[in-house]
């Protein structure tokens, strides 16, 4: 079963600075990795998706990296704002279920 | 991408009582998830909704205390039975299997159990 691990658990950066969110999982062989938003109490805006063959997607100041060799994803956050502090939650499908960290929670300062 | 919208938003009960979140999709999907989400924890699939067929439920979860129907394929309902607060949870219902690779999720149902 796949176990996805997210550290750290929790984030806190001054504005401007870039955000740096590591996610691993265990099985290597993924189908996609997809990184979510999530603002409190509410549900999941999805941000990115990386299929297993691709190195790297992006969009706007959001970069997300795969490494299926070493179970790897990394998110990058450039130039952070305070409209970016949520919890990021990063999930891999097996038979399309999602197994999901348990999530970065960052703030910006302003 | 699919639009899923999910009724209530949010609601506070009392122990004992039963309450039915609904979950409606834009489009024609096969499959609709239920998952869960206690406070300070991450998601954790509940069972896959089925058109014309029981729901499929992961290991944990069973059909009395999470009955779920799915009458067709843009609309499903979850119902929480005999509620006590240790099912305070977000409840959140995806569209795993529509036109796009990434998953959708809807809003979410926060449910607080007095």
């Amino acid at each position: 079963k796949q176990e996805v691990t997210q550290i750290p658990a929790a984030l806190s950066v001054p504005e401007g600075e870039n955000l740096v969110l590591n996610c691993s999982f265990t099985d290597s062989a993924i189908y996609n990795l997809q990184w979510f938003r999530q603002d409190p109490g509410k549900g999941l805006t999805s941000l990115l998706l990386i299929q297993s063959s691709q190195r790297e997607q992006t969009s706007g100041r959001l970069n997300a990296s795969l490494d299926k060799s070493s179970g790897r994803s990394t998110l990058y956050i450039a130039a952070s704002q305070p409209g970016d502090s949520a919890t990021y939650l990063c999930a891999c499908p097996e038979d399309y279920k999602l197994s999901f960290g348990a999530g970065t929670t960052v703030t910006v300062r302003a | 991408s699919a639009v899923i919208s999910q009724k209530p938003s949010r609601d506070i009960c009392q122990r004992g009582t039963s309450l039915t979140i609904q979950c409606q999709v834009d489009s024609q999907v096969t499959m609709m998830f239920w998952y869960r989400q206690q406070p300070g924890q991450s998601l954790t699939l509940i069972a896959t909704a089925n058109q014309g067929s029981e729901a499929t439920y992961e290991s944990g979860f069973v059909i009395d205390k999470f009955p779920i129907s799915r009458p067709n394929l843009t609309f499903s309902t979850l119902t929480v039975s005999n509620m006590s607060p240790e099912d305070s949870s977000i409840y959140l219902c995806s569209d795993p299997t529509g036109l796009s690779p990434a998953q959708h999720f809807g809003d979410g149902t926060r449910l607080s159990i007095l």
